[in-house]
């Protein structure tokens, strides 16, 4: 089975902090993505990469970037974090063509 | 973004009761996706769609490609503990590499 494997399940960081999400997926998948999920909103897409050093904006990218120099691993970065960036942040991954995500397990990110 | 309208938005139900939702979308999709997220985990891949009228089953589960392309239905038949989550739609349409999500809905198993 494809595994996508977030560094941290639970983070707390100070506003203004700049924060590192991890992301790494082990079955070569072209595609990786970063997602935000809140309550009543559903996942909302930040960023994605359909190749290495790739990137493409999401709906919500404003507050975040992305880094993905190799390509088993997609990283999300908040410049400076603030305490509305406060959420469950998911990555996933897909091979080409029309196949489903595989999702990592979640970073749930306090910012105080 | 586009969001889906996936309803309900939760449900509370007995153990062994069947349990229907749906997804509908003003675009047209492709691809249509059921996800399920138990607390605390990323969604986890359910059933996958990809033609129009296709009925795909996995378990106690089935799941429909609206004709129209632009809804989709998830069914579980004599539901057990284990069901207790919240249950995501997702489409995709031709040539986008993205994925829109439904707001999804939350099952509740009563005692």
């Amino acid at each position: 089975d494809v595994k996508v494997t977030q560094s941290s399940r639970y983070l707390v960081k100070r506003t203004g902090e700049k924060v590192f999400l991890e992301c790494v997926q082990d079955m070569d998948h072209e595609n990786m993505f970063w997602y935000r999920q809140d309550p009543g909103l559903g996942l909302r897409l930040i960023y994605f990469s359909y190749d290495v050093k790739m990137k493409e904006k999401g709906d919500i990218p404003e507050g975040y970037s992305v880094s993905r120099e190799k390509k088993e691993r997609f990283s999300l970065i908040l410049e400076s974090a603030s305490t509305n960036q406060t959420s469950m942040y998911l990555c996933a991954s897909r091979p080409g063509g029309y196949r489903g995500y595989t999702f990592g397990s979640g970073t749930r990110l306090t910012v105080v | 973004g586009q969001q889906l309208n996936q309803s309900p938005q939760s449900m509370f139900i007995q153990e062994g009761e069947d349990v229907s939702m749906n997804c509908t979308s003003s675009s047209i999709f492709n691809t249509w996706l059921w996800y399920k997220q138990d607390p605390g985990e990323g969604p986890v891949l359910l059933i996958a769609l990809y033609k129009a009228g296709e009925l795909t089953s996995n378990g106690r589960l089935t799941a429909q490609f609206g004709i129209t392309r632009k809804d989709s239905f998830l069914n579980i038949s004599a539901s057990i503990p284990s069901d207790v989550g919240i249950y995501f739609c997702a489409g995709r349409d031709f040539g986008n590499e993205k994925l829109t999500f439904g707001t999804g809905t939350r099952l509740t198993i009563i005692p």
